[in-house]
């Protein structure tokens, strides 16, 4: 089965802190996701990658970046915690090329992360 | 970004009952994909539509994709508890990017 892992399951941070979330998936897919989900929002794009060293901006990329040094791994970055950066962020991967799938999403487990 | 709207937002229904979620898109899609999250987990794929007008089963589950493509919808007949969770649409124009709906909580009452 294809496996995606996000580092943290629960992690609190103070406001103004640089936080890393990493999620790495085992199945050598192409296409990498960031989502975060809100109650009553869904599931909102942040940033994806569809190759190694590539990125493309979601719909609410402000406030994050993200790098992708190598194909397993997708890190989210939080410049600057805010607290309305509280929230669940999932990971997702998916198989295809140049971003294309025809397949689903394979999501990790979440990260929920709160900013005091 | 591309809207994919989905109602409803809550359901609540006897165990039994049947239970349908709508997820329609502002934009012609290419295809749509459904995910269902169980509580305290993450969204699971169930299926994808491609074709316009297309029905699939899965069980208990019907999936179609409106003949304009622009719409979609999830038909659970008989609810059982284990039906419990959240049920998202997820749809896109362009291949590379799915747009998820809102999702549709359902709940289970034995």
């Amino acid at each position: 089965d294809v496996k995606v892992t996000q580092s943290s399951r629960y992690l609190v941070k103070r406001t103004g802190e640089k936080v890393f979330l990493e999620c790495v998936q085992d199945m050598d897919h192409e296409n990498m996701f960031w989502y975060r989900q809100d109650p009553g929002l869904g599931l909102r794009l942040i940033y994806f990658s569809y190759d190694v060293k590539m990125k493309e901006k979601g719909d609410i990329p402000e406030g994050y970046s993200v790098s992708r040094e190598k194909k397993e791994r997708f890190s989210l970055i939080l410049e600057s915690a805010s607290t309305n950066q509280t929230s669940m962020y999932l990971c997702a991967s998916s198989i295809g090329q140049g971003g294309f799938s025809n397949y689903g999403y394979t999501f990790g487990s979440g990260t929920r992360l709160t900013v005091v | 970004g591309q809207q994919v709207m989905q109602i409803p937002q809550y359901q609540h229904v006897q165990e039994g009952e049947d239970f349908t979620t709508y997820c329609n898109s502002s934009t012609t899609l290419s295809n749509i994909q459904w995910y269902k999250q169980r509580p305290g987990g993450h969204p699971v794929f169930l299926i994808q539509l491609v074709k316009s007008g297309e029905v699939k089963k899965q069980k208990r589950l019907t999936f179609q994709f409106g003949e304009a493509k622009k719409n979609s919808s999830l038909h659970i007949t008989a609810t059982q508890t284990t039906d419990v969770g959240t049920y998202f649409c997820a749809g896109t124009n362009t291949g590379n990017q799915f747009y998820f709906g809102t999702g549709t909580s359902l709940t289970v009452i034995p």
